[in-house]
């Protein structure tokens, strides 16, 4: 089975920073690309980050683009999302995702975190 | 803003069909996945490529394309088919992905 945990969450203040981490197991991990999706409350899906299944390749929103950076660690079967110069508006549940391919659909998603940016 | 727009809300009564549809010039040019999301939980894939749904999902679920849209059909829709739905595709570059703007199904 599937499964995708992501933690690394909580309350942080304007200008902080956090690193969410998403834990993998059920698939080899080293073969799939992974994402990185928000959603802010009460608000739709928002594509932030991908890469690669090698980590060769990575992708930034531009709403995220020179403060969040993606990694993968294949031989712990964890992906990574560190941010900093964190703003309100980075408040969201952060998904954890998997797809066969860097274009291909989303098959697994995780729970989520959620990360409060807030004085 | 989203180069993916859907209508914000629709509804459909018991039993009925109900298409939720998705536009963007990008969709001349690549398929669209569909993404159900129920209050409180992650999205889940219900549809991806022509029109090939996952293990588990019912096949009262459909896909298909035409020019700049992509729709998702419900036939016979369920109380348990009430939910937000999202489309995904890749943006106007074709080099990354974007999320349509979502739609709420509401099942009478």
């Amino acid at each position: 089975e599937v499964q995708l945990v992501e933690s690394g969450g909580g309350l942080v203040q304007p200008g902080g920073s956090l690193r969410l981490s998403c834990s993998a197991s059920g698939f080899t991990f080293s073969s799939y690309a992974m994402h990185w999706v928000r959603q802010a409350p009460g608000k739709g899906l928002e594509y932030v980050s991908a890469i690669s299944s090698n980590g060769g390749s990575t992708y930034y929103a531009d709403s995220v683009k020179g403060r969040f950076t993606i990694s993968r660690d294949n031989s712990k079967n964890t992906l990574y999302l560190q941010m900093s110069s964190l703003r309100a508006e980075d408040t969201a549940v952060y998904y954890c995702i998997t797809s066969g391919s860097y274009y291909g659909p989303f098959d697994y998603w995780g729970q989520g975190t959620l990360v409060t940016v807030s004085s | 803003s989203s180069e993916l727009t859907q209508d914000p809300a629709v509804s459909v009564a018991l039993g009925q069909t109900v298409r939720i549809t998705c536009q963007g010039d990008s969709l001349r040019s690549y398929y669209a996945s569909w993404y159900q999301q129920k209050p409180g939980q992650a999205p889940v894939l219900v549809i991806y490529g022509k029109n090939n749904r996952p293990s588990g999902i019912p096949d009262r679920f459909s896909g298909s394309s035409s020019g700049n849209t992509a729709s998702l059909t419900i036939t016979g829709a369920q109380a348990e088919d009430e939910a937000d739905y999202y489309c995904n595709s890749r943006d106007s570059s074709g080099n990354h992905r974007v999320f349509g703007t979502g739609t709420k199904v509401t099942v009478l």
